[in-house]
This record gives C-alpha cells, sequence and structure tokens, in this order.
C-alpha cells in the first residue's frame, strides 16, 4: 500500500466539465508533484510544489491548474480538457526539494482520466 | 539538462534467467539515481536508490544495481527472475536542480 492517497482512482468527464483531482500525504513531506502517465510512456513531471509553492510548471496548458492548501494536500483543478488528456495522473510526495536525498518519490496509485 | 536512456524497451525472460536492465544518463555533476517499478495495474514503487557510497546497491527482491561513474551507467540486475518480476522498470535520475527525469521504461515480461 502507499501513503499517497489519491482521489478519485477512476474519473470521465466531457470536455465542458471542472473536475478536481485529489491528492493527500501523512509522511511531513514539504515537497509534491504531480506527474501524467500516458499507457506505455514514463511519467512526465507536470509541477512540483515545494513549502506549498509552485516551484515547477513544465509549461503545463492552463486548463490544468494546481492548488495546495496546505503541506499535506495538493489538487489539480480540471477545466475543459481535451480527448487527448487521457492519462494517468500520478501524485508524489518527497522529503525536501533539492535536497540531498532528492528524487525519493513516493507516488500514490494515480487518478486515470478519461476526456471523452 | 538532466536525461536518461533505457536501450532495452521489451524484454522477454524465462524463470531463473539474469536480468540485466540498462540505464545510461546524462549529466556531468554529482547524481541520485533510482529504479522504480511499476506491476500491473500498480503504483510506481522504488526498487533501489543510490546517492553516495558503495556504488553496489541493493534493493528489494533480489535487485541490485552498480553505479558506474565513468560510464555513466546504472545498470539493474538480478540473478534469477521470478514470473512475478513481471512489470514496467524505469531508471530515473534527480541532479537536484530539478525533479525527478524518468527514463522510456522498460517491460519485462517473465515466462512461467
Amino acid at each position: 500500500d502507499t501513503e499517497v492517497t489519491q482521489t478519485p482512482k477512476h474519473l470521465v468527464m466531457g470536455m465542458t466539465n471542472k473536475k478536481s483531482l485529489k491528492c493527500e500525504q501523512h509522511m511531513g513531506h514539504r515537497a509534491m508533484y504531480w506527474y501524467k502517465q500516458k499507457a506505455k510512456k514514463p511519467p512526465e513531471l507536470m509541477f512540483v510544489y515545494s513549502y506549498e509553492k509552485l516551484s515547477i510548471n513544465e509549461s503545463v496548458p492552463s486548463r490544468f491548474s494546481p492548488e495546495c492548501p496546505n503541506s499535506s494536500l495538493l489538487n489539480l483543478h480540471l477545466h475543459a480538457l481535451q480527448p487527448e488528456d487521457s492519462a494517468l495522473y500520478l501524485c508524489a510526495s518527497s522529503g525536501l526539494a533539492g535536497g540531498p536525498r532528492t528524487g525519493e518519490l513516493f507516488f500514490g496509485e494515480g487518478s486515470r482520466l478519461t476526456v471523452l | 539538462a538532466q536525461s536518461v536512456s533505457q536501450h532495452n524497451h521489451h524484454v522477454i525472460l524465462s524463470e531463473a534467467a539474469s536480468l540485466e536492465l540498462g540505464c545510461n544518463y546524462s549529466y556531468g555533476g554529482t547524481v541520485n539515481l533510482f529504479w522504480y517499478v511499476q506491476y500491473p495495474g500498480q503504483h510506481l514503487q522504488l526498487l533501489l536508490k543510490y546517492f553516495s557510497g558503495d556504488p553496489l546497491v541493493k534493493g528489494i527482491k533480489g535487485f541490485e544495481a552498480e553505479f558506474i561513474k565513468s560510464k555513466f551507467s546504472f545498470n539493474l540486475r538480478k540473478p534469477s527472475v521470478q514470473w512475478s518480476d513481471t512489470a514496467e522498470y524505469f531508471c530515473a535520475v534527480n541532479t537536484g536542480r530539478r525533479a525527478l527525469t524518468f527514463g522510456s521504461g522498460t517491460r519485462l515480461q517473465v515466462q512461467p
């Protein structure tokens, strides 16, 4: 079992819908991440939050809007998505972004998104 | 910029065969190196990691990897694979300058 919890596990939405993906961790980690993974492809970084501040945005379209309300929670707000945005969205956390043990990420099980 | 290459895209082995998956990275400075595994329908799990010290690192489920700095490599090995090792394996690197970067992955299929 993973200590990073993502909800919902599955989401189907139309191109005009507004929905949100949620992620929660209680490991005291101060860095949280959103990755996107298409089938048979590696995870691709979308956003990084460090100490609740957005530190990396990998040129992600504005129809994806991240939010980090506190150190334990990370949201990804979705609006006006396209069918090609269908993918597995992975949340991860780590102890200290940019620190000596950087990269030891703990992943959630992901939210599988289908855009119709 | 940091990047990771995995040259074996799909590997098929019989049970008890030995495994070696290649991973090369490009970055001239200090790197942290990882192997993650994703079993069918499951989340990414850390197999092993290298930060510093002994270049031969041992992970879970009998896996090990060797960091060879001169070759910019971090190959994953297992002496005898099992059917349950069937999964996607990702090498990943982090230089501390940005977040974790994954290789393209290697799909391992172990036949009973």
